[in-house]
């Protein structure tokens, strides 16, 4: 069975300040790894994605997340936020083509 | 339309009744699965359709809890006697058969009173 940690349930952060949101996995097996995020009232937006290869994954709106297998960890980091990127995180694991998701990380961009 | 697409968004139930959410997926797409994201169970897994082959069942909370996807295109997920522990937002995905992305559609917000 797979699960993932969400480390904080909220992070605070200046605009124009770096970001990063902690995202740890169990499984005994290999793993797809997402992370998601939900903007107020609509669903959930694929960020990224960690199939194989390179551990250094960039996705949309500056995001860019990188694979450790051996501290099975998938943090998510951006450098530079922005009030737009107020949101819900969810970081994701996939076996059987099902997702099991962390519980979310709420980040909340000040100016 | 280009992507998924959910309704209603808001439905308000009052406990006992039974309620049906539509789910109309992206065209082309051969798995779609059902999803309930609540306050105090965050983002959960309840049933997945894959092509013509029997449904993934192992999420779904009760026997009050079924779905059906009609010409392996248009889901439906149906509550019966819905309870007010029911309360949570319904989010369909789907997935294009050989992928590994689902994509969301917006949900159906569930209110039972």
């Amino acid at each position: 069975a797979q699960s993932v940690t969400q480390l904080d349930s909220q992070v605070p952060v200046f605009e124009e300040a770096p970001v990063e949101l902690r995202c740890n996995y169990s499984s005994s097996v290999s793993v797809y790894l997402f992370w998601y995020v939900q903007y107020p009232n609509q669903g959930l937006q694929l960020l990224l994605k960690y199939l194989s290869g390179s551990t250094l994954v960039k996705g949309i709106n500056g995001f860019e997340a990188e694979f450790n297998k051996s501290q099975t960890s998938f943090h998510l980091r951006k450098p530079s936020v922005h009030i737009s990127d107020t949101a819900e995180y969810f970081c994701a694991v996939s076996s059987d083509y099902k997702l099991s998701f962390g519980a979310g990380t709420t980040v909340t961009v000040r100016a | 339309g280009a992507g998924v697409s959910q309704s209603p968004s808001n439905k308000v139930t009052e406990k006992g009744k039974d309620v049906e959410l539509r789910c109309d997926p992206i065209s082309g797409h051969t798995a779609l699965y059902w999803y309930r994201q609540s306050l105090g169970q965050g983002l959960e897994f309840l049933i997945y359709f894959q092509g013509n082959s029997a449904p993934d069942k192992s999420g779904l909370p009760s026997d009050r809890f079924s779905a059906e996807r009609t010409g392996g295109s248009v889901s439906t997920l149906t509550i019966q006697r819905t309870q007010q522990e029911d309360s949570a937002v319904y989010l369909c995905a789907t997935r294009q058969g050989g992928t590994d992305t689902q994509y969301f559609g917006p949900g159906t917000r569930l209110t039972v009173l």
